[in-house]
């Protein structure tokens, strides 16, 4: 399987603020990167998929770029309602894997 | 806009099977990948399975021995089957669409529901 690794497993970050997480695959899974955005109590909304497209509906302060193992999800100005835990996931391969989540607060 | 439901007992007994149905609503279920995800503390978001309109399906190979889903396109419904459960198997599961085999991402979910294995 591949292994998904996300950084950092927590972050505090201000409104207004530029937000990075990474993602970092076991192996190379070129473009097949995809993102998610889990609110508290609810189900994972797609973000970002094949590493860089928005999926219809989702701010453009997000943003996804990256290739190979390495790859970044980028909130331009951090929003208060962008509180939740972020998941990135590789659809390379079966069985599809997530990673562990990056549970972002505001502060 | 395209709504899934999931269905089911909440509470499962050890050694018995967990059997959770799908309910799409607001769209078809033709041209797309029907797809079951869990979600547990210990384990995190996990992917179990998907079934396409036409029937051809992957399994989680971790999952594959106890594993069964299935589609009943009259009804608009796919389904879940998970034999001989342990507290293992206690988790959050949620249907979701998969967009096709070459673009393997979730676009709509389920809210999801909890399933208790315990006796």
């Amino acid at each position: 399987d591949i292994q998904m690794t996300q950084s950092p497993s927590s972050l505090s970050a201000s409104v207004g603020d530029r937000v990075t997480i990474t993602c970092r695959a076991s192996q190379s899974i070129t473009n097949y990167l995809n993102w998610y955005q889990q609110k508290p109590g609810k189900a994972p909304k797609l973000l970002i998929y094949a590493t860089s497209r928005l999926q219809s509906g989702v701010p453009s302060r997000f943003s996804g770029s990256g290739s190979g193992t390495d790859f970044t999800l980028t909130i331009s100005s951090l929003q208060p309602e962008d509180l939740a835990t972020y998941y990135c996931q590789q659809s390379f391969s079966t069985p599809f894997t997530f990673g562990q989540g990056t549970k972002l607060e505001i502060k | 806009q395209v709504q899934l439901q999931e269905s089911g007992p909440g509470l499962v007994k050890p050694s018995e099977t967990l059997s959770l149905t799908c309910t799409v609503s607001n769209g078809p279920l033709t041209d797309y990948y029907w797809t079951w995800i869990r979600q547990s503390p210990g384990k995190g978001l996990e992917w179990i399975g998907y079934m396409s309109y036409t029937g051809s399906s992957k399994y989680n190979p971790s999952l594959k021995s106890r594993l069964t889903i299935s589609i009943d396109t009259s009804k608009k419904q796919f389904s879940l089957k998970l034999n001989s459960v342990t507290a293992a198997d206690t988790a959050v599961y949620y249907c979701a669409r998969q967009v096709s085999e070459s673009l393997p991402v979730f676009d709509y979910w389920g809210q999801g529901t909890l399933v208790t294995v315990s006796s």
